[in-house]
């Protein structure tokens, strides 16, 4: 059965650092999306993405966030410079369409910012 | 603001036993809502899918209702089993794309023999 991959699992970095987080989506998936959940926390919506483009983000993806997909298989979110409060579990996830259809996720990265 | 409360906080029953979790949304535009359930660790496992139109929906043993007019979801475990334990999560797809999810805190259920 298809799933959504991430890489690596677990991210451990020193404040200020760049951090790029990997997923690589369904294949045949068109939406793109990153969600993070701090830890003991809900899980809060970062980014969609589709056709190339950022379709809705949140009000945390502020400019110290951006996702490309660099080719026809990986989906990456980069932080530039990490803050403490950046560390959580950071899930892709992606879907046939939009509306009413299935989010699948990702196992997640667990980003540490020290 | 849009929000997603859901009760209780936290759960325990008896392996078996049925249960029920309830979702209260104020999210607009609303575009549907979902129930995921999340194993410690791991990202969330959809579970069902309701549109505006939709009063219920079956996937097993979970079966979800919504009530639209009263912006109220449930979300009712039959038989449960020992794997059942975990956290149940009721999201709600906001915005005009209506791909931006909503999630609430979730309710951790706990199932004992």
């Amino acid at each position: 059965e298809p799933e959504v991959t991430q890489t690596p699992s677990h991210q451990v970095t020193q404040m200020g650092q760049e951090v790029i987080l990997r997923c690589v989506p369904i294949s045949n998936h068109l939406y793109f999306y990153w969600y993070r959940q701090i830890l003991g926390q809900k899980v809060e919506f970062l980014v969609s993405f589709y056709n190339n483009e950022i379709s809705e983000k949140s009000e945390i993806f502020d400019d110290q966030f951006s996702v490309e997909r660099p080719d026809g298989s990986n989906f990456t979110l980069k932080i530039r410079s990490t803050k403490l409060e950046d560390s959580a579990m950071y899930f892709c996830a992606s879907s046939s369409g939009r509306l009413s259809n299935e989010q699948f996720f990702g196992p997640g990265t667990r980003l540490t910012v020290l | 603001k849009n929000q997603v409360e859901q009760s209780p906080q936290s759960l325990i029953i008896l392996e078996g036993k049925n249960c029920t979790l309830q979702c209260n949304y104020t999210v607009s535009p609303f575009s549907n809502l979902r129930w995921y359930k999340q194993d410690t660790g791991r990202g969330p496992v959809s579970l069902t899918i309701m549109t505006f139109s939709e009063n219920t929906k079956s996937n097993g043993r979970y079966t979800a209702t919504l009530d639209a007019d009263t912006k109220q979801s449930s979300l009712h475990i039959t038989a449960s089993q020992l794997s059942d334990s975990a956290s149940y999560i009721c999201v709600v797809s906001e915005g005009q794309a209506g791909t931006a999810l909503i999630f609430g805190k979730g309710t951790t259920l706990s199932v004992s023999s």
